[in-house]
């Protein structure tokens, strides 16, 4: 049962536009929500997260917007670089402890 | 301060072996999770462990087991080892089991 569904496998994006990833959750009791960017062959790095206290947490050029009632968070990427191209993962927890659901991943290309 | 390591970085096993994987978290940090990546799939949870206890468990057969030592370092054993546990093996290490987790760049793991 997939709990954290990323419904786009893949995003092309030209150098300079905006980058949207998209992540839907169906868990309610989900308040802590994560996004990573992995490299091939290295471990996933920890970009932006944000509660659900929040809608909105910006840093640099990631911003992530959790919609509650919709059950649906999203990355933006402002202005997008080559050096974004890589997978996106998004993840949720209950907080009762660390376990985190992730999503399948969304794989960005970043056209120069 | 020294990232999350894991050891080692590629094992090759054959069917009905078993394997140890070993993680160090970030210094300081108490709690470790694991967790298996598998082509077109997302991050499935194994396990978490916080001050040595197991706290909670993803949903994976008893042939997955880890433990945590007084150190916080980690390891993980799998034994009679199946094709379709190849994979990439994470662990990830949190300040105080709940928040952020900070990955290592993961364990290859090829059974024949």
């Amino acid at each position: 049962d997939q709990q954290v569904k990323q419904n786009s496998p893949s995003l092309s994006v030209q150098e300079g536009r905006i980058s949207i990833l998209n992540c839907d959750y169906t868990n309610s009791m989900f308040d802590y929500f994560l996004w990573y960017k992995k490299y091939p062959a290295e471990g996933p790095t920890f970009l932006i997260s944000i509660s659900s206290i929040k809608d909105k947490n910006e840093d640099g050029r990631f911003t992530v917007f959790l919609n509650k009632s919709a059950k649906h968070l999203s990355l933006h990427i402002v202005p997008s670089q080559p050096g974004d191209s890589a997978v996106y993962f998004c993840a949720a927890s209950a907080n009762t402890g660390n376990q985190f659901y992730f999503g399948t991943g969304t794989s960005l290309t970043v056209i120069p | 301060k020294a990232g999350v390591t894991q050891t080692p970085r590629y094992l090759i096993k054959t069917r009905g072996q078993q394997v140890t994987l070993s993680c160090s978290p970030i210094s300081g940090h108490r709690s470790v999770s694991w967790y298996q990546q598998t082509p077109g799939q997302g991050l499935q949870f194994l396990f978490e462990y916080f001050s040595e206890t197991q706290r909670n468990k993803g949903n994976f057969p008893g042939r997955f087991s880890g433990r945590q030592f007084s150190n916080s370092r980690s390891e993980m054993n799998v034994s009679t080892l199946e094709l379709g546990d190849s994979a990439l093996y994470l662990c990830a290490s949190s300040f105080l089991g709940v928040g952020t987790q900070y990955f290592g760049p993961g364990t290859r793991l090829t059974v024949l």
